[in-house]
């Protein structure tokens, strides 16, 4: 079955980097579909903010376009999230997807709780 | 983007009642996705493409719409319902409803 696990540090500093890993087991993120990652804020709100293809192409929420990168290592069968110069506004619980070819997310993982503080 | 308008916010329904929660969009769109999230989970996908029961979800759950209007049905509440509900859509880019809070009496 597939499975998604995220992970990365649960606490960054404001103007700093966020880094995330997605780490994917029970399919290889090059033989098909969209790898997503989407934040829930404090009080729930979901927001989508980009997606790597199988084929390695991005595609990114405009909100967040100057801020954020998706990369990938095929060989460990890891996609990851940067976004930049973080503030508290930031302070989610990060999930990856896969998105499924109709665009909605069947697998999710566990989701990381990271918070942007001084 | 388009924005999902989720109502109510809130829904207080007693067991074996049968109940609907809407999600209406800012623009036209072609399809609607649900998920349900418990307490301190992830989303998971009930419905998906406006009607279609995601595997391993019971059938009491059911989805309908087009256009701007969608809706989720529980046709009998039962007490493992209790959650938060979401609506979702793909239209160049993804966007979520606010989402809907089902309390059971």
């Amino acid at each position: 079955d597939v499975q998604l696990q995220e992970s990365g540090p649960d606490l960054v500093k404001p103007s700093q980097s966020l880094s995330l890993t997605c780490t994917v087991t029970g399919y290889s993120i090059t033989s098909g579909y969209s790898w997503h990652w989407i934040r829930q804020f404090p009080g729930n709100k979901l927001e989508w903010m980009g997606y790597i293809h199988y084929s390695g192409s991005t595609n990114y929420n405009p909100s967040l376009k100057s801020r954020i990168s998706i990369t990938r290592d095929t060989s460990k069968n890891q996609f990851f999230l940067q976004l930049n110069s973080v503030t508290t506004e930031d302070t989610a619980t990060y999930y990856c997807a896969r998105g499924n070819y109709g665009n909605w997310f069947a697998y999710w993982g566990q989701g990381t709780l990271v918070t942007v503080s001084a | 983007q388009i924005v999902l308008t989720q109502s109510p916010a809130i829904m207080s329904a007693s067991l074996g009642e049968e109940i609907t929660l809407t999600c209406s969009a800012s623009s036209s769109v072609s399809y609607m996705h649900w998920y349900q999230q418990k307490s301190g989970t992830s989303p998971k996908l009930l419905i998906y493409s406006t009607s279609n029961l995601a595997s391993g979800v019971p059938s009491r759950f059911s989805g309908s719409g087009s256009g701007t209007f969608y809706s989720l049905t529980i046709s009998s509440v039962e007490a493992e319902d209790a959650a938060d509900y979401y609506c979702h859509q793909w239209s160049s880019y993804h966007t979520f409803g606010g989402g809907t809070k089902l309390e059971i009496k």
